[in-house]
């Protein structure tokens, strides 16, 4: 079983939809979460960055964090054909030095 | 804009002849990475810098190496690249253990 488990997608949805991203990992001693936003061709991107459980908004963009589950979301609000990528969740326990990643989720958001 | 910057970022070379790919950095971060990623898989952590310390994880081949040569430079040096190690090489750079910052990354071939 892999550390951290994200569903490679696509996921495909119309213009203006919520969309929702989600990871689920088995090591319950991670506390640093981040969602990296990637587009074709590029590097990862930072996306959000949250600590231990909870909620944390930036524009469309809302990243929720349950310990209790070990499951984390990424949630856009009003998508857009630009947020068209590849999503991947990272995590890490005691420092970011050395990030555990999700396989990274295809969205495709359609016109 | 402060950046991750890698040149080039298309690199073509024959099986067996060593190939180096370089990362500078403006953040002024004193940790530097190197990821391999392949097609449709997540960032795989070949091994970092912080500041003058050179970190290998355990998995990293040995025909790859490092260099950090100052804080805002750092190079792969692949010593003699087989067909498996046609992939995008990214670099990365954060602050302590603070959310990594990715660049474009270098898409390597192999003929």
């Amino acid at each position: 079983q892999k550390e951290v488990e994200q569903d490679p997608g696509p996921l495909s949805v119309p213009e203006g939809a919520i969309v929702s991203l989600n990871c689920t990992y088995s090591n319950s001693a991670f506390q640093y979460f981040m969602w990296y936003r990637q587009y074709s061709r590029k590097g990862p991107e930072l996306l959000m960055y949250t600590y231990s459980s909870g909620n944390k908004e930036d524009g469309r963009f809302t990243a929720q964090v349950d310990k209790s589950s070990k499951y984390i979301s990424l949630f856009i609000r009003d998508s857009q054909p630009s947020d068209s990528a590849t999503y991947l969740c990272a995590m890490s326990a005691g420092s970011n030095y050395q990030l555990i990643w999700g396989a990274g989720t295809k969205l495709i958001i359609k016109p | 804009d402060a950046m991750v910057i890698q040149n080039p970022r298309y690199q073509v070379t024959q099986f067996g002849k060593p190939v180096t790919l370089s990362c500078s950095q403006t953040l002024n971060h004193n940790v530097m990475y190197w990821y391999q990623q392949k097609s449709s898989q997540a960032p795989k952590l070949l091994f970092h810098y912080y500041d003058k310390d050179f970190n290998n994880e355990a998995d990293t081949p040995d025909n790859f190496q490092s260099r950090r040569p100052n804080t805002s430079f750092c190079f792969l040096d692949i010593r003699s690249p087989g067909l498996g190690d046609a992939a995008m090489y990214l670099c990365a750079t954060s602050r302590g253990d603070q959310p990594q910052h990715f660049g474009d990354g270098t898409r390597l071939s192999i003929l």
